[in-house]
């Protein structure tokens, strides 16, 4: 089974710019959930969607939203960007084992504001 | 919101020594999990943890779901380089929200 696929794995971007990221789940997984990662903050939860809708959703501005396709494939899109998004962006798909949701995640997409 | 706190936040340890790391939240979970991080990849899940007391191994590593349901251990017996990286404990209550903690930063010296 190929894993999570996230690309661009590095861009950089600059101020009030916007930048659009890409998720491909493992086949078969309906679930796929976005973290951003920065050093000492460890992983924050963006959102989940789960067959095109989004069903969970973490603290963080408008600016960041996301969606997800018929082939459960995602996007995630943060606009307007400042200094302070810079971070390594992981995306998960999940499955569950023994009630337990537990994410597969990509390689992340690094994303440098400028 | 629901935050967990995890130490401690990196550790410098000798090749053989064994490492423990732990997680508190003042929430109560019903999975704990633990993750590790190697360099420029995500996240791996290394153990699961279903029922409160629940003790578990996988090779060198035992983690403990704690009796309150607010904690959780990891202990890596006889550390090895490839131990290096970054462990992520986790946190679920229902739902598929999934929380981690801030990492602990593994360094090992041969």
């Amino acid at each position: 089974k190929a894993g999570v696929t996230q690309t661009p794995r590095y861009l950089i971007k600059t101020r009030g710019q916007q930048v659009t990221l890409s998720c491909s789940p493992i086949s078969g997984h309906r679930s796929v959930s976005w973290y951003q990662q920065t050093p000492g903050q460890g992983l924050q939860f963006l959102f989940e969607y789960f067959s095109e809708t989004q069903r969970n959703k973490g603290n963080f501005p408008g600016r960041f939203s996301g969606r997800q396709f018929s082939n459960s494939r995602s996007e995630m899109n943060v606009s307007t960007l400042e200094l302070g998004d810079s971070a390594l962006y992981l995306c998960a798909s999940s499955w569950s084992l023994s009630g337990a949701n537990v994410l597969t995640f990509g390689a992340g997409s690094r994303l440098t504001v400028l | 919101g629901q935050q967990l706190n995890q130490s401690p936040q990196s550790m410098f340890i000798q090749e053989g020594e064994d490492v423990s790391m732990n997680c508190t939240s003042s929430s109560i979970f019903n999975t704990w999990l633990w993750y590790k991080q190697d360099p420029g990849e995500g996240p791996v899940l290394l153990i699961a943890l279903y029922k409160a007391g629940e003790l578990t191994s996988n090779g060198r590593l035992t983690a403990q779901f704690g009796i309150t349901r607010k904690d959780s251990f990891l202990n890596i017996s006889a550390s090895i380089p490839s131990d290096v990286g970054i462990y992520f404990c986790a946190g679920q209550l229902g739902g598929f929200k999934t929380i981690f903690g801030a990492g602990t930063r593994l360094f090992v010296k041969a």
